[in-house]
């Protein structure tokens, strides 16, 4: 069965302070593997996709990394705006894509 | 600025009352999902479509969810009768799927509509 399990659940940095959120999956056939940026109240909005292992996505901040197995989103000296809920999420065989519980990120000033 | 439009944004119903939902796909997308997110569940994928047609509802209560798109530029998801463990918030999301199928399905972005939060009392 295919399963998505980010950690940590939560994760409160100081601005500037660098850091790494975890996707781990198990999927039968890896058509991509998917990050998403969501705040209250609000849809998920799309960051990147990756498709193979050893591939890099970049954008501002933010990088996301991908091997067979798990999938990292590190932030570069993040700021308060950072702060949201990031989300994976991966899709398999067909259409099906599912999203992992997510990590809720606090940044302070 | 193309954009998922989900109506309505909020919905307040009682127990055993019939709820549609509708979401207009970004416009040329030929792939739409439904999905429910709850505090306890997270975002759980109820159904999707592709070209108009369900490949898979699997997620959905079949007793109670139907989802539909009549046609390009519209998808419902219907709850009846609704009860109050329905409460959530409703996602529609769509992408533009790479076709044909059968030579391979690269990975697609799907873009998210702001969802319509159902309270059923």
């Amino acid at each position: 069965e295919d399963q998505v399990t980010q950690s940590p659940e939560a994760l409160r940095l100081q601005e500037g302070e660098s850091s790494s959120l975890n996707c781990s999956y198990t999927v039968s056939g890896l058509r991509g593997l998917f990050w998403y940026r969501q705040d209250p109240g609000k849809g998920p909005e799309f960051l990147f996709t990756l498709y193979s292992a050893g591939e890099e996505k970049e954008k501002e901040r933010l990088k996301a990394t991908l091997t067979k197995k798990e999938s990292f989103l590190h932030i570069t000296a993040p700021k308060p705006e950072d702060s949201a809920t990031y989300l994976c999420a991966v899709r398999g065989g067909g259409f099906k894509t599912i999203f992992g519980a997510g990590t809720r990120l606090f940044v302070k000033a | 600025d193309a954009r998922v439009t989900q109506t309505p944004r909020h919905k307040v119903t009682e127990m055993g009352q019939e709820v549609t939902m509708r979401c207009q796909p970004i416009l040329g997308h030929n792939t739409v999902f439904w999905y429910r997110q709850t505090m306890m569940q997270g975002l759980e994928l109820l159904a999707y479509f592709r070209n108009r047609a369900p490949l898979d509802d699997s997620g959905m209560p079949k007793d109670r969810f139907s989802a539909e798109m009549p046609d390009a530029t519209l998808a419902t998801l219907k709850i009846q009768p609704s009860e109050p463990r329905d409460s959530a918030v409703y996602f529609c999301a769509s992408g533009l799927a790479p076709m044909p199928l059968g030579q391979g399905i690269a990975g697609f972005s799907a873009f998210f509509g702001q969802g319509t939060r159902l309270t059923v009392v």
